[in-house]
């Protein structure tokens, strides 16, 4: 079974700090990627996903994140945080192949932006 | 557009008294559901899926049971509640097919089992 490990459980940042949240999975074949964020009190959304193409994929709200296949990596990256970026952020793998593709999500990140 | 319901919002239930969370699905057919529980600092765990009416799979050997009556309903139940079943849960759902689509998460349930 494939595992997703998040590195930073905890991240404290003033604002136009620069943002770079790690992930990596554990899982040989073909997968998808995602990051989801939950704002305070909001429900979980969709930040960003990656299928297939080029390795460096852009969100929403100026989210980025690269796709490192040697690596097994999904790093999720923002130039310049500002407060209301402050939220849990959840990083997902989904397999492609192995009959199951249900996704497996890490334990979350969170994030506080000072102002 | 599709929207995905849950409710209801907060619940507090007597240790060993039944449980009914429900989760509905608007604006789409046939999709994938998802029930997950969230507990800080330990993710998202999946509990239950469902590829179709009446298709149940369980992840996590526990006190709860799940249902799909209809295509776009979803019922997480137990007989007897417990108190480490309180918790966060969290339904979702995606298009139905192979791997590749993101999840929509509803506003979730705050269970508290006293």
């Amino acid at each position: 079974a494939q595992s997703v490990s998040q590195h930073n459980h905890h991240v404290i940042l003033s604002e136009a700090a620069s943002l770079e949240l790690g992930c990596n999975y554990s899982y040989g074949g073909t997968v998808n990627l995602f990051w989801y964020v939950q704002y305070p009190g909001q429900h979980l959304q969709l930040l960003l996903k990656y299928f297939s193409g080029d390795p460096l994929v852009k969100g929403i709200k100026g989210f980025e994140a690269e796709f490192i296949k040697s690596k097994f990596s999904f790093n999720l990256r923002k130039p310049s945080v500002q407060w209301s970026d402050t939220a849990e952020y959840f990083c997902a793998v989904s397999p492609l192949s192995g009959g199951s593709y249900i996704p497996t999500f890490g334990r979350g990140t969170s994030l506080i932006v000072h102002p | 557009s599709q929207t995905i319901h849950q409710w209801p919002a907060t619940l507090v239930q007597p240790v060993g008294s039944p449980l009914s969370l429900e989760c509905t699905v608007e604006g789409t057919s046939n999709p994938n559901l998802y029930w997950y529980r969230q507990a800080a600092g330990r993710g998202l765990q999946l509990l239950f899926y469902s590829v179709g009416i009446g298709q149940i799979s369980s992840e996590v050997p526990q006190n709860l049971s799940a249902s799909r009556p209809q295509d776009r309903q979803f019922i997480l139940s137990s007989k007897k509640l417990l108190l480490s079943d309180s918790g966060f849960y969290l339904c979702a759902w995606s298009s139905r097919g192979r791997g590749i689509y993101e999840q929509y998460f509803g506003p979730g349930t705050r269970l508290t089992v006293t």
